[in-house]
């Protein structure tokens, strides 16, 4: 069976330009998680969806963020007026159910984004 | 917000069993401890998941004493294949599961 599936693998835009990245999660998969990681760093939580919708937004790193998911299935992140800070690989998770419940997510293999 | 805290570095020796312990004082009564593994350009691999005593699988085992302040991931015998960063991962307290905190992050080196 498919696993997560990320695009683009890679992209490299220009500062201020806006980009979406996109999350086809595993097929019945409710939940989606969106992360972000800087190079070398760890995992930063971003958002997570139960169904289409988001419970807290506040993860995302600023108001040029949005994620949105619709019909319970592919998710994009949309990063707004790009900045250099926001270069860092986007990973993208889903599982069978609430986190807390079931932490076990299945992740892709990101969206490696470079803001020039 | 929940915090978690692991070593940042452990080395070891093919054949050896490796404990990494990852501490998360303020987890909530209702939170499952989940620990991943990340190589290089790859997204983190699901390894084991407990919410208290000991829980095995067949490639690790997870320590988590009553109070469940910390946890301890066990490898037995490790291989060259091993090397890589392994994350715990907990829900937020604060907003219950709709945050999820992953830990710093230790990097294991497996030499022969």
């Amino acid at each position: 069976g498919a696993g997560v599936s990320q695009s683009p693998s890679n992209k490299v835009t220009e500062k201020g330009k806006d980009v979406e990245l996109r999350c086809d999660p595993i097929s019945g998969h409710t939940a989606l998680y969106w992360y972000r990681q800087s190079l070398g760093q760890g995992l930063e939580f971003l958002i997570y969806f139960q169904g289409n919708s988001a419970p807290d937004k506040s993860g995302l790193p600023s108001d040029r963020f949005s994620a949105e998911r619709t019909g319970g299935s592919v998710s994009t992140l949309t990063i707004q007026r790009t900045q250099q800070e926001d270069s860092a690989v986007y990973l993208c998770a889903s599982s069978l159910a609430l986190a807390g419940r079931s932490l076990e997510q299945y992740f892709g293999p990101g969206t490696r984004l470079t803001v020039t | 917000l929940a915090k978690t805290t692991q070593p940042i570095s452990m080395d070891s020796y093919e054949g050896q069993e490796v404990n990494i312990t990852c501490s998360h004082n303020n987890i909530a009564t209702n939170d499952y401890i989940t620990w991943y593994q990340q190589f290089p350009s790859q997204g983190p691999r699901f390894i084991i998941q407990g919410y208290k005593t000991k829980v095995t699988n067949e490639v690790a085992s997870l320590f988590i004493p009553a109070d469940r302040k910390s946890s301890t991931l066990s490898l037995p015998r490790v291989s060259l294949s091993d090397t890589a960063v392994y994350y715990c991962l907990v829900g937020d307290v604060g907003t219950g599961f709709q945050k999820l905190v992953f830990g710093t992050g230790t990097r294991l080196l497996v030499s022969p």
